[in-house]
C-alpha cells in the first residue's frame, strides 16, 4: 500500500511560538490531503482539506489563520500552529487520498504538546 | 448534512462470537462508504470499503441504501480484532472524508 509519513511524531514546544508539521506522501502524488484532530478516545475531527496548488477548504469552527495549511507539491503538506496555546494540544493527522480510489492512507500521526 | 453515526463506543464480545460494529450515514448523493480500523500503537488503515464488495480477514460489510447502513460484520471473532474501528463517507474521488466517532472492539479470550 502506499505510505504517507508526518514529522515530527511528537513535539513540545512553549506557548506563543509556532509550530509546523509536515505530510509527505512518499510514493504516490496527492492533489488532495486532510488534516485531523484527534482528541484522547475520541474520533478524528475534519481540519481542513489541502488542494495542490491552491488554497485549503478549512471546516466549520477552523481558523484558518491559526491553522496555516500549504500543499506546494503533489507530495507534501503542512500545517502550521501558530501562536500555539495549551488548548492546541492535540493528535494531528494527516492523510493523502488517492482519488481513483478514494481510499485514505494515513500518516502516524503527530502529537503537539503545547506548555 | 454528511453524518456517520456509530451508536456503540465499545463492543466487547468472546472469541469465536459474532460480531456486528453498526454504521448509519447520511448523505445526500450517492456516498463511498469505508471501515477503517486502528490497531494498538499503529496508524489508521483501510479495511474495506463498499465498492470492492470483499472480505477482509473476515469482515465483511453491505451497503443498505434503503436503511444507509453500512454494518461490519464476523461470524466468529478472534483476539486480534480488538482495535478501534471507524466507518467513514466520502463523496468520491478527492472529496473529503468524514469519519464516525468509532467503536473499540474488545475480543475476550
Amino acid at each position: 500500500g502506499a505510505v504517507v509519513s508526518q514529522h515530527p511524531s511528537w513535539v513540545i514546544c512553549k506557548s506563543g511560538t509556532s509550530v509546523k508539521i509536515e505530510c509527505r506522501s512518499l510514493d504516490f502524488q496527492a492533489t488532495t490531503m486532510f488534516w485531523y484532530r484527534q482528541f484522547p478516545k475520541q474520533s478524528l475531527m475534519l481540519m481542513a482539506t489541502s488542494n495542490e496548488g491552491s488554497k485549503a477548504t478549512y471546516e466549520q469552527g477552523v481558523e484558518k489563520d491559526k491553522f496555516l495549511i500549504n500543499h506546494a507539491s503533489l507530495t507534501l503538506s503542512t500545517l502550521t500552529v501558530t501562536s500555539a496555546h495549551p488548548e492546541d494540544s492535540s493528535f494531528y493527522i494527516c492523510s493523502a487520498s488517492r482519488t481513483s480510489t478514494g481510499e485514505l492512507f494515513f500518516g502516524e500521526g503527530s502529537r503537539l504538546t503545547v506548555l | 448534512a454528511q453524518r456517520v453515526t456509530q451508536p456503540e463506543k465499545l463492543l466487547s464480545v468472546f472469541k469465536g462470537a459474532p460480531v456486528e460494529l453498526k454504521c448509519n450515514y447520511s448523505y445526500s448523493g450517492s456516498p463511498e462508504l469505508f471501515w477503517y480500523v486502528q490497531y494498538s500503537r499503529q496508524r489508521l488503515q483501510l479495511l474495506l470499503r463498499h465498492i470492492s464488495r470483499e472480505s477482509i480477514k473476515g469482515f465483511t460489510a453491505d451497503l443498505n441504501k434503503g436503511e444507509t447502513s453500512f454494518h461490519l460484520k464476523k461470524p466468529f471473532a478472534q483476539e486480534e480484532d480488538s482495535a478501534m474501528y471507524y466507518c467513514a463517507l466520502s463523496g468520491g474521488g478527492g472529496f473529503k472524508t468524514i469519519f464516525g466517532a468509532g467503536t473499540r472492539l474488545f475480543v475476550k479470550a
